[in-house]
Order: structure tokens, then C-alpha cells, then sequence
């Protein structure tokens, strides 16, 4: 089946950058469009961007543009969120999600903390 | 961006009740409309894609509805393990947006 998993958080101090990844596996990676959503704490759900199945596409929510990138690699079968300039305000659980009727599955998310 | 008005943002009920929750999106967004369930910890779930499609697995007392701006998620006799938030998504446009939330939580 469908599997997603992100690895890569932990705590960042503001302005400085993080990679986090996103592991498929269970379906066909280079078909679908993957995005990744984000989750800051007691909020609701937030999209962050996506990149098109075969990376030839991406775009990002308002608040994360010309900050975060998205990427993929096809041979490794993961995605990744590149995160630059982090603010206290990208504080959040970032869960990937792959695009086939809508987002039906989901990673377990991975906590990004962005303290000083 | 399109912006999606969720209501309500928490409810109280009872096992069994029939629960309503709405999306009003800014703009006409045809039927690309999702919900998703999400339990406290956990990651989303989804219900309904298509703005009325039953995604596999999911029990068939959920339902939704709505075309253009105005959609509705109805379960019909909410059960115990119902209890959670729900979001409507809208993926018709970039950047794709969520609505606020509805908590629903035991009467």
C-alpha cells in the first residue's frame, strides 16, 4: 500500500535553513504530483506548494514563495521541502501528500521548530 | 487566492445525530472541493474528493454536496469514533486553500 514518510525536522534557529524529505513508497512515484501541507500548532491545515510529476512544475503558497523549494527525485523515489530564510511563524508539522483524487495519503508529518 | 469560509467552526452533538457542515468558497471553484477528517495527532483522512465522490473505505453515512461556491459534508448518524476536525480543501486553483476547521465534539 501507499506509503509516505517525512524525516528531517527538528529545531532551527530564525534565518537559518532545513531539508526535509518525504520517503514513497507502494505506488508509482513518477505518476502523480506531490505536495507538501503544513500544520502549525492548535491551527488549522495549511498548503504549502507542489511540484508536477515530473518535476517540471511547482507552486507555493503565498507565504512561503521565493523561501521554500519543492523537488523530487525519481531514482530515490522521495520528495523534498527545501526551507530557506525559516521565521517563527513556519513553526509547524509538515506532512507530505500525494495528489490522486485529491491528497489520499498522507506522511505522518515531521515537526519543524523554529526557535531561537 | 481563493478564500474557503468553513461553518461552523465547532459543534456539539449526540451519537446519532445528523451533523452539517458548510464551505463557502470565494469564487466558483466547479465541484473541486474535498473534506478531510483529522483526529488529534493524526494525519488527515479523506472523506470526499470531487466535492460528492465517497473516497474507499469510507463509511457511507458521510456525504457531501455543492457546486460553483457552496458545499455541505453531512454525516448522517454521527458515530463515536467521528469525533474530530474537518476541513474542506479547495484544489481547483493554485494556491490551493483550506477552510478553517469545524471541531466536532461530544455533546
Amino acid at each position: 500500500q501507499v506509503q509516505l514518510v517525512e524525516s528531517g525536522g527538528g529545531v532551527v534557529q530564525p534565518g537559518r535553513s532545513l531539508r526535509l524529505s518525504c520517503a514513497a513508497s507502494g505506488f508509482t512515484f513518477s505518476n502523480d504530483a506531490m505536495h507538501w501541507v503544513r500544520q502549525a500548532p492548535g491551527k488549522g491545515l495549511e498548503w504549502v506548494g507542489v511540484i508536477s510529476f515530473d518535476g517540471s512544475h511547482n507552486y507555493y503558497g503565498d507565504s512561503v514563495k521565493g523561501r521554500f523549494a519543492i523537488s523530487r527525485d525519481t531514482s530515490r523515489n522521495t520528495l523534498y521541502l527545501e526551507m530557506n530564510s525559516l521565521r517563527p511563524e513556519d513553526t509547524a508539522i509538515y506532512y507530505c501528500a500525494r495528489e490522486f483524487r485529491s491528497f489520499d495519503s498522507w506522511g505522518q508529518g515531521t515537526l519543524v521548530t523554529v526557535s531561537s | 487566492a481563493i478564500q474557503m469560509t468553513q461553518s461552523p467552526s465547532s459543534l456539539s452533538a449526540s451519537v446519532g445525530d445528523r451533523v452539517t457542515i458548510t464551505c463557502r468558497a470565494s469564487q466558483g471553484i466547479r465541484n473541486d472541493l474535498a473534506w478531510y477528517q483529522q483526529k488529534p495527532g493524526k494525519a488527515p483522512k479523506l472523506l470526499i474528493f470531487a466535492a460528492s465522490s465517497l473516497q474507499s473505505g469510507v463509511p457511507s453515512r458521510f456525504s457531501g454536496s455543492g457546486s460553483g461556491t457552496d458545499f455541505t459534508l453531512t454525516i448522517s448518524s454521527l458515530q463515536s469514533e467521528d469525533f474530530a476536525t474537518y476541513y474542506c480543501l479547495q484544489d481547483s486553483n493554485y494556491p490551493l486553500t483550506f477552510g478553517g476547521g469545524t471541531k466536532v465534539e461530544i455533546k
